[in-house]
Parts: structure tokens; sequence; C-alpha cells
């Protein structure tokens, strides 16, 4: 099955520096890279996603870029502000009709205003 | 923006009780799932639903079972709670080939 690896586990930056989160995956089929926020006892909610057929994306101050060929994806805040605090998850989901994510262990995101 | 409700949001068991956690969905959609989130272990897969009548195991299975009782409600059920079972326990809908929503959480404790 699909193995995801998060790396760092946790992140400390000051307010305004960026901050890069980054995720490998095994399953060379996977196509579809969602990124999940997750602040301090509430639900995980999306923040970004990216497809297969696409290397990078941007929201605002979220970027999210992938390599498929290394299998690796990014998750990319700039100009970080307190409100980022938060844990992130990365997850890969397959096309194998089941749709199902495998999620990364997390990061844990400080930022210190 | 109800999407997945979960139900209770918080339990205390003693080890050996038995309790099942509810989750309903808002729409109609035909997967749910039910993961457990620990510490540094992420969210990983107890159970999956891909449709209306049937359930399939994830990762992490042993000790629980499932009911889709219908489209919208997905059970997640501890026959005999273990203290290794604390855990918070997120339900989720799927939403079209992609896309997930997450229900608030149980926060399960087993002493």
């Amino acid at each position: 099955g699909e193995n995801v690896e998060q790396h760092p586990s946790t992140l400390s930056v000051q307010e305004g520096d960026s901050a890069v989160i980054k995720c490998t995956y095994s399953d060379s089929a996977s196509n579809y890279f969602p990124w999940y926020k997750q602040e301090l006892g509430k639900r995980p909610q999306l923040i970004i996603d990216i497809r297969s057929n696409v290397g990078e994306k941007k929201d605002q101050r979220i970027a999210v870029t992938l390599n498929k060929t290394a299998k690796h994806f990014s998750l990319h805040i700039t100009e970080t502000q307190p409100e980022d605090s938060a844990v992130y998850f990365c997850a890969a989901v397959g096309a194998g009709g089941s749709y199902i994510p495998t999620f990364g262990r997390g990061t844990s995101l400080i930022v210190h205003p | 923006n109800a999407g997945v409700t979960q139900t209770p949001k918080f339990q205390v068991l003693k080890t050996g009780q038995s309790m099942t956690l509810q989750c309903a969905q808002d729409m109609n959609h035909n997967s749910m799932y039910w993961y457990r989130q620990d510490p540094g272990m992420g969210l990983r897969l107890i159970y999956y639903s891909a449709s209306e009548g049937t359930t399939d195991k994830g990762e992490v299975p042993n000790g629980y079972n499932v009911s889709r009782l219908n489209k919208r409600e997905f059970s997640l059920r501890l026959e005999s709670a273990a203290p290794s079972q604390t855990s918070v326990y997120f339900c989720a809908r799927g939403d079209g080939p992609y896309g997930y929503t997450f229900g608030s959480g149980t926060r399960l404790t087993v002493v």
C-alpha cells in the first residue's frame, strides 16, 4: 500500500519567515495530494491540493509543489503569521477506485510573534 | 456548516466496556471513513465504506466494528474497550472522487 513520509515533525519560525513542509510518497499511481490544517482541538480542514498533472499551485500565501519523478511534494507558506500555527498533514490518494487518502504523520508549525 | 456530525464529543470508558460512536453526513455521498488520531502518528484509517451496505478494513481495524446503517450514517463500535484505544476519532465523508470533510471528532479515554 501507499506510504507517506512527512518532515519535519516540528517547525518553529518567526513571524514573517517562510515555512516549508515536505512529503514523499511510495505509490507512483497516486495522483491527488491534499494538505490539511488542524488547529488545536479542531477538525482537519483542507487548505490546498494538487493533482498529478500540475507541478505547482498557489493560493495567496500558500503554495504546493509536486515532483512526480521524485515522488515528493511540498507545502510552502510565506510571510507566516501567528494564526498559521497548527498541525499540517499531507496526504496521497491513489486512483485504485477507493480514493482513500494515506496521511503523513503531521508537522506542528509554531509561528512566534 | 455541519457537513459531518459526530457524537459524542467526549467519552470516558472503563476497560472492557462497550460503546458506539455515531457519525452522520448531511449529504448522500457514497464514501465514509473512520480514522483515529494519536500524537505523532497522524490519521490512521480504521474502516471505510465505499457505498451503502459495504464496509472494508483499513490500517488499524482490530478491536473495532462498523455499520453503514444507511447512506447518511456510519457508526464505529468498540465491543470491549482497551486503554490502547484511547484516542481522538474522526469520521469523514468523501466529497466526490477527491476531497474529504471531517467531523469534529470524539475524544475517547479508556481507563
